[in-house]
């Protein structure tokens, strides 16, 4: 079956700490990535995407994201957290145009 | 542009009424598509459309639930006779061919 893994359902780190979070897709294909941010009461926004090319790739407010074929791995990092990510983060798959498949999210708090 | 627009943001209606949700999507973006939201989980598919075909629907979608978008433009979600299970964040997004999709704020749903 097809789905998306995100095995921390909440994670706490301090201001200016490194932050990963993990993501692990099922699909029998290389599928488009993406990781989204959703603050409280909001919609999603998307953070950085991998469609093809190279693994790494960064997006928005210092961001990146690695993907390993072999790991079926799509881990988001930051190498120094602000106050202002805390927020919740979805990682999601899909294939051109189809529906795009989500985690279930984790929650990212951050302490002073 | 604005991005994707929803309306209402907040509806909060009784047990067994119907209500209806807008969505507007980003200009010129052919794909529509809707996702439901609970607390803990990320959002889940309902249902897409390509223009004004409605190309697939989730088995999440029961008979009370119905989506159209007459003109490829907006899209209209209805969900008739209310129970307490379907109060929930209904979300929009929308895409062209080439690009990731992006997300309204969401229409939060209370059944009381």
């Amino acid at each position: 079956a097809q789905s998306v893994t995100q095995p921390d359902i909440h994670i706490t780190v301090s201001e200016g700490a490194s932050l990963e979070l993990r993501c692990n897709y099922s699909y029998g294909a290389t599928p488009y990535l993406f990781w989204y941010v959703q603050s409280p009461g909001q919609g999603l926004q998307l953070l950085l995407k991998y469609f093809s090319g190279d693994t790494l790739v960064q997006g928005i407010k210092g961001f990146e994201a690695e993907f390993k074929r072999s790991q079926s791995s799509f881990n988001l990092r930051k190498p120094s957290v602000h106050w202002s990510d805390a927020a919740e983060y979805f990682c999601a798959f899909n294939q051109a145009g189809t529906a795009l498949i989500f985690g279930k999210g984790t929650t990212l708090s951050v302490s002073s | 542009d604005t991005g994707v627009s929803q309306n209402p943001r907040h509806k909060i209606t009784k047990r067994g009424q119907n209500v209806t949700f807008r969505c507007d999507p980003i200009s010129e973006h052919n794909r529509l598509y809707w996702y439901r939201q609970t607390l803990g989980q990320g959002p889940e598919f309902l249902t897409y459309f390509q223009n004004e075909a409605q190309l697939e629907k989730s088995r999440l979608l029961s008979d009370r639930f119905s989506a159209e978008r007459p003109k490829g433009s907006f899209s209209t979600l209805e969900i008739q006779r209310t129970e307490q299970g379907d109060s929930a964040m209904y979300l929009c997004a929308s895409a062209d061919m080439s690009t990731e999709a992006f997300f309204g704020q969401g229409t939060r749903l209370t059944v009381v």
